[in-house]
């Protein structure tokens, strides 16, 4: 029982280059998450999927989209990536029980 | 004001001290509250939570609600140098679904051998 799993755990991009981050979880929850922190900043909400086939915009949307693949997995994309966006990158995901259940996080650098 | 702001720290206690840290909230309907724990280059762990209830205590924790003065507490007792890491604490975001969180920006704790 893995929980929640993300792809890459690091990863380089040059400015403009585009990538996906993938996050795949087990516990059969309806709702996932993508988050991003930065130092001082805590973690904020880029975007989420209250259940299957639904994503909606978190706080900080801007520059990314995603895509709910199935229950299990939810997609994070860079299509065309700027510095700004150097930051480490969580998957989350929610059932009936309280609290969010995180993955171990993608630490993205944008040259 | 933001939704929920903590005290960034560092706050540093010496071994077997209790350690404090708080959490002040925005919303005064809010109707639960989460702390994690955060270790350096980990993600994110949730280690308690409660309701707008009452106060909960799992072994060396213990989190307690002040609802006029909105704010809640996490309490460790007899700190261990393993609790040195970063508190995030979270409410139920004011907007987008239920299960949405806001969290705080965490609170670095020290526990000093």
């Amino acid at each position: 029982n893995a929980g929640v799993t993300q792809t890459p755990k690091f990863q380089v991009l040059k400015t403009g280059q585009s990538m996906t981050l993938q996050c795949a979880q087990d516990m059969n929850h309806n709702s996932m998450y993508w988050y991003r922190q930065d130092p001082g900043m805590g973690l904020r909400l880029i975007y989420y999927s209250a259940s299957e086939g639904t994503t909606d915009k978190g706080e900080v949307p801007n520059g990314y989209n995603v895509s709910r693949l199935n229950k299990r997995e939810f997609s994070l994309r860079l299509e065309s990536a700027a510095p700004s966006q150097t930051s480490v990158y969580f998957c989350a995901s929610s059932d009936t029980n309280p609290g969010q259940f995180f993955g171990s996080g993608t630490q993205l650098s944008v040259l | 004001q933001k939704e929920v702001e903590q005290n960034s720290g560092p706050l540093s206690v010496p071994e077997g001290a209790i350690a404090s840290l708080n959490c002040t909230y925005s919303d005064r309907g809010s109707q639960s509250f989460f702390w994690y724990r955060q270790y350096s280059g980990k993600s994110p762990e949730l280690i308690m939570f409660i309701y707008s209830n009452g106060d909960k205590e799992d072994g060396r924790f213990t989190a307690q609600l002040n609802k006029a003065s909105q704010y809640v507490s996490l309490l460790i007792r007899d700190s261990q140098p393993s609790d040195s890491a970063t508190y995030l604490c979270a409410v139920p975001a004011l907007s987008g679904s239920a299960r949405q969180l806001t969290f705080g920006s965490g609170t670095q704790l020290t526990v000093l051998p």
